[in-house]
């Protein structure tokens, strides 16, 4: 059974920083691996999806990294900003394919202006 | 990428009423969905496993009676929560499975239910 676990619970940290999120899964036969972002009490956007061929997506600020042998993704975000404050949640798909995606708890990002 | 739409995308209802969440495959079909809820300060938990012209499978735990789940057509699943109470207040989320990539899974933006 597939468990994923992501660290920090929680982030609180002034404007400008650069700062990492992690994710850990315990199945590394994995397809992909997918970062979203959830604002409080909305839904989920989806911010990166990493392929398991691939080691990194870019997006603007956001990099992710995937490390499949050690089951782990980073999320990377630059020069954070306050609009940058929400959930951050690593999703990783059933090793069968599209079947059931299993959810981190998430990291609570707050920047502080 | 494929697009899942999912409405509403929040709803407020009264005790003892039924609230219907529909989950679409807009440019694909889904032969599998799946359904999400999301408890406060937990991770999304998979609710139940929806096909296309079958009964849903729900995980352990789950009240199929309460959370009726209908896949009728190969774009189209809808979640009812039958007799809601307060403590089904909740995000639901779907995710869809097909279309021309079996390797990922896409989603829906959720509804934020919440019983008063």
């Amino acid at each position: 059974k597939q468990e994923v676990t992501q660290i920090p619970a929680a982030l609180s940290v002034p404007e400008g920083e650069n700062l990492v999120l992690n994710c850990s899964f315990t199945d590394s036969a994995i397809y992909n691996l997918q970062w979203f972002r959830q604002d409080p009490g909305k839904g989920l956007t989806s911010l990166l999806l990493i392929q398991s061929s691939q080691r990194e997506q870019t997006s603007g600020r956001l990099n992710a990294s995937l490390d499949k042998s050690s089951g782990r993704s980073t999320l990377y975000i630059a020069a954070s900003q306050p609009g940058d404050s929400a959930t951050y949640l690593c999703a990783v798909p059933g090793s069968g394919g599209y079947q059931k995606v299993t959810f981190g708890i998430g990291t609570k990002l707050q920047v502080i202006p | 990428g494929a697009v899942v739409s999912q409405h509403p995308s929040w709803v407020i209802c009264k005790s003892g009423t039924s609230v219907k969440i529909e989950c679409r495959s807009l440019d694909f079909q889904a032969t599998t969905m799946f359904w999400y809820r999301q408890f406060p300060k937990q991770s999304l938990m998979l609710m139940a496993t929806s096909n296309e012209g079958s009964k849903a499978t729900y995980e352990q735990g789950v009240e199929k009676d309460k959370f009726l789940i209908n896949h009728a057509s190969l774009t189209l699943s809808t979640l009812t929560v039958t007799s809601a109470h307060p403590e089904d207040s909740s995000f639901y989320i779907c995710t869809a499975a097909g279309g021309q990539s079996n390797t990922e899974a896409f989603f829906g933006q959720g509804t934020r239910l919440t019983v008063v």
